[in-house]
């Protein structure tokens, strides 16, 4: 099974400054037929179902704000938000899906400072 | 807005079964593949069960593998999962996922989820 592995558990940023999440899988998630990294984040508010922020590691989902950014490749991944707001405080999950079973990080809590 | 809603959760006793279905609306369901994942209470996401767009190929987590069944039906725009033989440690709110429901390719549709608690 491909175990995502995230950094930190949690973090705790002031508003308006930058907040980084890493995400590390145990196998490379790389699709070489397509170029695609299979990597997704996810973002899960208290009492909301989670909510689809990056797809293909950098993809930005329909109506995410351009603040969340991914990047990464392989076996190494990042989210980013450049410019932390009060409604970004939640939980962030990052998620391969090149492989069954598919599987999420652990989760990191973002809060602000 | 496209829409998935869960129902069928509820109390039942170990060993015991339920059924929760997962009802699409307002998107291309039979296009999908779709999938059920769980969150139990102060853990993290976890992907249970997926089934292709006909409901030819179903995968399985090693966890609710024999004891769980997702099936489909395009025609009611539905998804279910059957529940067998519940532990303890399957009490969780079950989520029910469209993979490109939205044209992003990924579980871009959630429901709200349906709690299931296992307990005697």
């Amino acid at each position: 099974d491909f175990v995502m592995t995230q950094s930190p558990d949690s973090l705790a940023v002031s508003l308006g400054e930058r907040a980084t999440i890493n995400c590390k899988s145990s196998q490379s998630v790389l699709y070489s037929s397509n170029n695609n990294n299979y990597l997704a984040w996810y973002q899960q508010k208290p009492g909301q179902p989670p909510k689809l922020l990056i797809y293909w590691a950098s993809i930005r989902a329909s109506g995410v704000p351009d603040r969340f950014s991914g990047s990464g490749s392989g076996t190494d991944f990042t989210l980013t938000i450049s410019s932390l707001q009060a409604e970004d405080v939640a939980v962030y999950y990052c998620q391969q899906y090149i492989n069954t079973p598919i599987t999420f990080g652990q989760g990191t809590r973002l809060e602000i400072k | 807005d496209v829409q998935l809603a869960e129902s069928g959760g509820g109390l039942v006793q170990p060993g015991g079964s339920l059924r929760l279905a997962c009802v699409a609306s307002r998107f291309s369901f039979s296009n999908c593949w779709m999938h059920w994942v769980r969150r139990a209470p102060g853990k993290g996401l976890v992907w249970l069960s997926g089934i292709n767009a006909d409901g030819s190929r179903t995968n399985y987590a090693d966890a609710v593998k024999g004891r769980f069944t997702i099936s489909r039906d395009n025609a009611k725009n539905t998804l279910y999962l059957q529940m067998n033989s519940l532990r303890a440690e399957d009490t969780a709110v079950y989520h029910c996922v469209a993979f490109g429901g939205n044209s992003n390719d990924a579980f871009d549709i959630w429901g709200q989820g349906t709690m299931v608690s296992v307990s005697s």
